[in-house]
């Protein structure tokens, strides 16, 4: 199956910096979305990107899906941006076969 | 109210005990899955379901069956719990065409003594 590595594993930022979070994976994707689980467990779809730039708001992502990878930027970093960040791709337009990496975890500080 | 629901949200039970993790979802999706979250891992697919007559196994079945008892319905049992069943679990929902976008429950925390 498909590997996905994220990187970095773990990520401490002062409130107001910029960031940026790496998915890499090993095969060809027509799907590939970004989540953010904030410490209360709770996981928000935040991209669904398997190709292109998107933005919303403060975060935008982009996919360049020939040389397969996929970058999230945060900008202006708030303590709500807290948690951790999953990548998550499969190389089937469905989710059922959705590979998920193990994380980028993120913690803003005041 | 939350699209996607899940009951109960924390569990402790013991070793050999039956227990239903319950998802209900008012976001009309005819896609519904259960996943698994172990602490420093990533997702992993346990079952899904494309619709009321279709279940199928994922990643990590063995010692989980599941029932679609309706489109909104999906649950999850654990027939005989196990320490190593211990985990954070998550039901998802996903409309039908692509991309297949998917829409998580807040968590079941389950604990196996």
């Amino acid at each position: 199956g498909i590997q996905v590595e994220q990187s970095p594993p773990d990520l401490i930022l002062q409130e107001g910096a910029n960031s940026t979070l790496r998915c890499n994976f090993s095969d060809s994707v027509n799907n590939l979305q970004w989540f953010h689980q904030n410490p209360w467990g709770q996981l928000i779809n935040l991209f669904y990107i398997p190709s292109g730039t998107k933005q919303n708001g403060r975060l935008s992502a982009t996919t360049v899906a020939t040389e397969r990878y996929s970058l999230l930027y945060i900008s202006s970093s708030q303590t709500t941006d807290s948690g951790v960040y999953f990548c998550a791709v499969a190389n089937t337009g469905t989710a059922s076969k959705l590979t998920f990496g193990t994380g980028t975890r993120l913690q803003v500080t005041l | 109210d939350a699209d996607v629901t899940q009951t109960p949200r924390n569990r402790i039970t013991k070793t050999g005990k039956r227990i239903m993790l319950e998802c209900s979802q008012t976001k009309g999706h005819d896609r519904m899955y259960w996943y698994r979250q172990d602490p420093g891992l990533g997702l992993r697919l346990i079952y899904y379901s494309f619709d009321v007559k279709d279940i199928n196994k994922g990643e990590i079945s063995d010692g989980y069956s599941v029932s679609r008892q309706a489109q909104a319905k999906f649950s999850l049992s654990l027939e005989s719990a196990i320490p190593n069943q211990t985990a954070l679990y998550f039901c998802a929902t996903s409309d039908t065409g692509v991309p297949g976008e998917l829409f998580f429950g807040e968590g079941s925390r389950l604990t196996v003594l």
